[in-house]
C-alpha cells in the first residue's frame, strides 16, 4: 500500500484565494482526520470523519474552512478565502481502529 | 477539555546516553500513544499503552503509563542520531477515535 496520498505537497498563493487540499486514505480505513501543524499551536484536529460522515469539525477555525468526504477513498479541505495566518503544514490521517493512526506526508501551505 | 503537557519541549543528547521523555495529561488516561515526527514528514506511530503500569519496549525505546499520575515516560537507551526528531503523546479524549497531541518534544542526537 503506497500509505496516505496528500496533494499539492507545496502550496503557495496569495491572501484572497481559495486553496483546495486532497487526501486518498488508506484503503480499508474507516476513518480519516484532517490536522494542521504550527510552531506556536502545535498539532490541531480540525475535523474528522467516520465512515465518510463528519463526526467532529469543532476544530474548524471558521466558516472560511469546509471539509468534505464524498467516498471511502477521497476527501478535501477548502480554505476560502485564504488568509496568511492559514499558513501552516495541514496532514491527513487514516486510521483502521481507536487511536492507531497513519499520516500522510502533509502539505505546507503559505498564503502571502 | 483534556490537555497534554510534554516535557522537557526540547533536547540535545549525545550519542549513546540515555534520555526520558514525559507526557503528563489534564485529566484520567484511558490510553496513551507515542508517535515520532521527522521533519517535513508525518507522524509514524510507535506504541499504544491502554493499561496502567503497562510497559512496551520497540527496539531501544520504552514507554510506560502510570494512570495514577496521569502520566507516560518515553525513555530511550543508548541513543543513536537515527532517533533524532519530534516525540509526540496522543491520548482519545473520548470512545470515537480521534486523539488530542502534546506539542511535542523535538529530540536532537549529536554524533
Amino acid at each position: 500500500d503506497a500509505g496516505v496520498i496528500q496533494s499539492p505537497r507545496h502550496e503557495v498563493t496569495e491572501m484572497g484565494q481559495e486553496v483546495t487540499l486532497r487526501c486518498k486514505p488508506i484503503s480499508g480505513h474507516n476513518s480519516l482526520f484532517w490536522y494542521r501543524q504550527t510552531m506556536m499551536r502545535g498539532l490541531e484536529l480540525l475535523i474528522y470523519f467516520n465512515n465518510n460522515v463528519p463526526i467532529d469539525d469543532s476544530g474548524m477555525p471558521e466558516d472560511r474552512f469546509s471539509a468534505k468526504m464524498p467516498n471511502a477513498s477521497f476527501s478535501t479541505l477548502k480554505i476560502q478565502p485564504s488568509e496568511p495566518r492559514d499558513s501552516a503544514v495541514y496532514f491527513c490521517a487514516s486510521s483502521p481502529r481507536p487511536g492507531l493512526q497513519f499520516f500522510g506526508p502533509g502539505t505546507r501551505l503559505t498564503v502571502l | 477539555s483534556q490537555e497534554l503537557e510534554q516535557s522537557p519541549q526540547s533536547l540535545i543528547v549525545q550519542e549513546g546516553k540515555n534520555l526520558t521523555i514525559n507526557c503528563t495529561s489534564s485529566k484520567t488516561l484511558y490510553g496513551l500513544y507515542w508517535y515520532k515526527q521527522k521533519y517535513g514528514e508525518g507522524l509514524i506511530f510507535l506504541m499504544m499503552l491502554q493499561k496502567g503500569g503497562e510497559e512496551k519496549s520497540h527496539e531501544k525505546i520504552t514507554a510506560k503509563l502510570d494512570e495514577k499520575k496521569q502520566q507516560s515516560s518515553l525513555h530511550i537507551t543508548a541513543s543513536q542520531p537515527s532517533h533524532a526528531g519530534i516525540y509526540l503523546c496522543g491520548a482519545a479524549p473520548g470512545s470515537q477515535g480521534n486523539l488530542i497531541f502534546g506539542k511535542g518534544t523535538k529530540l536532537s542526537v549529536k554524533p
